[in-house]
Order: structure tokens, then sequence, then C-alpha cells
């Protein structure tokens, strides 16, 4: 089974600087995609980015970005130039890419509280 | 705003009681899933729905079941319930294969 592991529990950042948060990811199968997800205090889940384990470059969505690190399992989300939105908890998430049933569920890792200070 | 919505917003109600949760997907999408979120056991997984078929399930207790209807939306019942039952119940929709799932604003239940 795959397992997903942030170990920030929590991180912080001065509005405007950067932060990467940290996530690996244990799986036996080749081909995946490989998700950040946002909870602001709303609860709503949020698709931050996405990105597909054959591809070797990094997904980007404006002030958002991935380092994936295939052979190392291991999947960052670097945000720039932080702004007071940010704060909320992220998730990382795992999806198989394979089409068999049970195959389509999310795993998700615990969770980062990103606090915004100003 | 995903395009998936879910209702009630809020849920309060006693112990051995059964709750009904309603989602409906976005336009066009046939897969619908339901995650758990509690405090000790994070964001889990309950079942899976294609096109009125149950596809997967996950971590869901017995006392649990979830149906999808012609129209495509989507319940789950919860029944007996019990004080660590109590957590947010998201419905996610996606379109059999695709990579994105997009999730329902969610559902808090408390059980008191």
């Amino acid at each position: 089974a795959q397992t997903v592991t942030q170990s920030q529990p929590e991180m912080s950042v001065q509005e405007a600087e950067t932060v990467t948060l940290s996530c690996t990811y244990d799986t036996s199968e080749s081909d995946y995609y490989l998700f950040w997800y946002k909870q602001p205090p709303s609860r709503q889940m949020i698709l931050v980015i996405r990105q597909e384990a054959y591809k070797q470059q990094n997904a980007t969505e404006n002030r958002f970005s991935v380092n994936f690190q295939k052979a190392a399992k291991s999947f960052s989300l670097k945000i720039s130039d932080s702004q007071l939105g940010d704060a909320a908890m992220y998730f990382c998430a795992y999806r198989s890419a394979l089409l068999i049933q049970g195959a389509q569920k999310l795993v998700f890792g615990q969770g980062t509280r990103l606090t915004i200070n100003p | 705003d995903s395009g998936v919505t879910q209702t009630p917003k809020h849920l309060i109600t006693a112990t051995g009681q059964r709750v009904t949760l309603r989602c409906s997907p976005r336009s066009g999408d046939l897969s619908v899933y339901w995650y758990q979120q509690s405090l000790d056991q994070g964001l889990q997984f309950l079942i899976q729905y294609y096109n009125g078929e149950e596809r997967a399930k996950g971590n869901i207790l017995e006392r649990f079941s979830a149906q999808q209807f012609p129209d495509l939306h989507s319940e789950l019942n919860l029944s007996s319930l019990e004080l660590g039952d109590s957590a947010l119940y998201f419905c996610a929709s996606s379109v059999l294969g695709g990579s994105e799932q997009y999730f329902g604003p969610g559902t808090r239940l408390t059980v008191t």
C-alpha cells in the first residue's frame, strides 16, 4: 500500500518570503500522480498543483512550484512571495495512474500547517 | 467554487442516530469519492462510485453505506452513530481515469 509522509506538522514564514513544504511517499508503482491540496480555515480542499510521475519537468502554477525527485520519492512544494492568503493546511496526496478498481483513491499525508507572519 | 455541492453543511445529532449526507458531482463527472477527515485519522478514503456502481472501498465501517443514483448524485448513510464518527466528510468527483479530484465544501458532523 502507498503511504505519504509530511514530516513538518507546522511551518511559518514571513510575508513575501519563500517557504518549502516537504513530502515523501512510498510506492512500488512507476506511474502515478502527486498533488498538493490547500485547506484554508474555510475547510474547503483546493487543488494547488499536480505532478505526473512520468514527467521529469517540475510543475509550476504561478507562485507555487514543486521539486519532484522520483528516485528519492520526494515531492516538495515551494511557495514564493508568500501572501497572507497562503495561510492554510497543506496536504500532499498520491494517486495511482492505474485504472483498476481501487486505484483512483487519493492517499493523503498528515498535513503541514503554514502560518504567514506579516 | 469546485462545482461539487454537499448538503447539509453542518449536522449535529446524538449517538445511536442515523444521518444521510448528500453530494452532487461536477457536471459531467461520473466518479464520486467520499473521504472522512478526523483529528486522529487525518483524511481517509471511504468509498468510490462510478456511474451508479460501487468501484472501490476503503476504510469504511459496516455501519456506513453509500449509493449513487441515476442522476449521479450520491448519498452517504451513517447509522448507529458514535462519538468517534464526528468528523468532516468530503465528497469529491472526477471523470473516470481523470487524475484530478474536485472536492465539495464538506459536511461537518458532530455526534453528541
